[in-house]
């Protein structure tokens, strides 16, 4: 069974500070990893990472895949207050189209 | 482009009662997703469909739970009868494409009483 593990399991830090959040997995047949922020209501897409090593970016979020160690990392660089959220990793594999989710991480971002 | 659409957003039921939730793809998605998140754990598959069939049903827990998506546009989730365990928040996704990121709605809370 493919399996997800996140860490911290919360985080609070203060406006300006750099987070990084960690993302392990155990999967049969890996296809991608994906990275979802939720605030109130829907997971919002962030990043779809298939290959090791080559880092997605957005403004001031960033994550990378290591496909030999299974993991990867989603980092917050300048953090604001609107970043809080939890923020959710999820795998998936080539037997089907399912995602399986990690427990999150809660991230509070103080003024 | 609208979103991922669920309805409705909240749904107070009391045990052995009926309740259909819908879901509303992103137009022109042909792959439709259920999963379900209940208290304190992680958000867990359910279902998937491509346009109107039913690609994989291993994550439904058990024969109460009905998905349809007929004419492979919107689907709904019945769940007959309720019980106190199938509290928790019910998402819906879909994608383009199997190799594309699913995309998802606000979710639709139940709580079962």
């Amino acid at each position: 069974e493919d399996k997800v593990v996140q860490s911290p399991l919360s985080l609070v830090v203060h406006e300006g500070d750099t987070v990084t959040l960690n993302c392990s997995y155990e999967v049969t047949n890996f296809r991608s990893l994906l990275w979802y922020k939720q605030e109130k209501k829907a997971p919002t897409f962030l990043f779809m990472l298939t290959s090791s090593g080559i880092e997605k970016k957005s403004g001031r979020l960033s994550s990378i895949l290591d496909k030999k160690e299974l993991f990867s990392i989603l980092n917050i660089t300048a953090t604001q207050t609107g970043d809080s959220a939890i923020y959710l990793c999820a795998v998936n594999n080539n037997a089907g189209n399912m995602l399986t989710f990690g427990g999150g991480t809660r991230l509070m971002v103080k003024p | 482009e609208a979103g991922v659409t669920q309805f409705p957003s909240h749904s107070v039921i009391e045990k052995g009662q009926t309740v259909t939730l819908r879901c509303d793809p992103i137009s022109g998605h042909d792959n439709l997703y259920w999963y379900r998140r209940v208290m304190g754990k992680e958000i867990k598959f359910l279902l998937h469909f491509v346009k109107e069939s039913k690609q994989d049903e291993s994550g439904m827990p058990n024969n109460r739970f009905l998905a349809e998506r007929t004419g492979g546009t919107y689907s709904t989730l019945k769940v007959q009868p309720a019980e106190l365990e199938d509290s928790g928040v019910y998402f819906c996704a879909s994608s383009q494409d199997l190799i594309y990121e699913q995309y998802f709605g606000p979710g639709t809370r139940l709580t079962v009483t």
